[in-house]
């Protein structure tokens, strides 16, 4: 299993464009989540997913959107980046029956 | 307002000593504490959790304490290791309606055990 796969790695992006970051897993799992890891801070809840057609905000929604068409895929659409947008972004999943997460490697993203 | 906090931003341990990383909390509906390690660009994984319901839980070289009347935990990593050096980030588990459970995460102590 390649557990939970995050692309890109690196992205730098101009004020105003717009991306997607994509994030899949392989285990089956119906929770997915988004998150993001400013310098010295904790992760913040940016949206997330109980199932395939179902998402909900978390603590940060804003200026994100997300989509849940599978299970596997959970993508994060980003349409006017912005500075404060620069952050590392971490995607997750988790199973039914226990608490722990599973985490991707990671984006780094840098808005200019 | 922090949920979570982990006040010691870093801690530095001789190889072979006790490392305790502590983790307080404020909100009395988490039942379930994680703690996470993370490496410098890689995501963080899965190391040891402890359900409200119970006051210790040991893995190895790792336990985790609970203390629900402090609402403070804590993981002791006895012997440390080089390789234990990394972010350890403490987390809380809370139902949070329509059948999901979100974890709120602490600030991470940046552990450095020196050989």
């Amino acid at each position: 299993n390649a557990g939970v796969t995050q692309t890109p790695k690196f992205r730098i992006l101009k004020i105003g464009q717009s991306m997607t970051l994509q994030c899949a897993q392989d285990m089956n799992h119906n929770y997915m989540y988004w998150y993001r890891q400013d310098p010295g801070m904790g992760l913040k809840l940016i949206y997330y997913s109980v199932g395939a057609g179902i998402t909900d905000k978390g603590e940060v929604p804003n200026g994100y959107n997300v989509s849940r068409s599978t299970t596997e895929d959970f993508p994060l659409r980003l349409e006017l980046a912005a500075p404060s947008q620069t952050s590392v972004y971490f995607c997750a999943s988790k199973g039914p029956s226990y608490n722990e997460q599973f985490f991707g490697p990671g984006t780094r993203l840098t808005v200019l | 307002d922090q949920q979570v906090k982990q006040n010691s931003p870093s801690l530095s341990v001789q190889e072979g000593r006790i490392s305790i990383l502590n983790c307080d909390y404020t909100n009395s509906m988490f039942d379930y504490f994680l703690w996470y390690k993370k490496y410098p660009a890689e995501g963080p994984t899965f190391l040891i959790s402890i359900s409200s319901i119970k006051d210790k839980n040991e893995d190895g070289r790792f336990t985790v304490f609970l203390n629900k009347s402090a609402k403070h935990l804590s993981l002791h990593i006895v012997p440390s290791q080089p390789g234990d050096s990394a972010v350890y980030f403490c987390a809380a588990s809370a139902y949070s309606g329509a059948g999901s459970y979100q974890l709120t995460f602490g600030k991470g102590t940046k552990l450095s055990v020196i050989p």
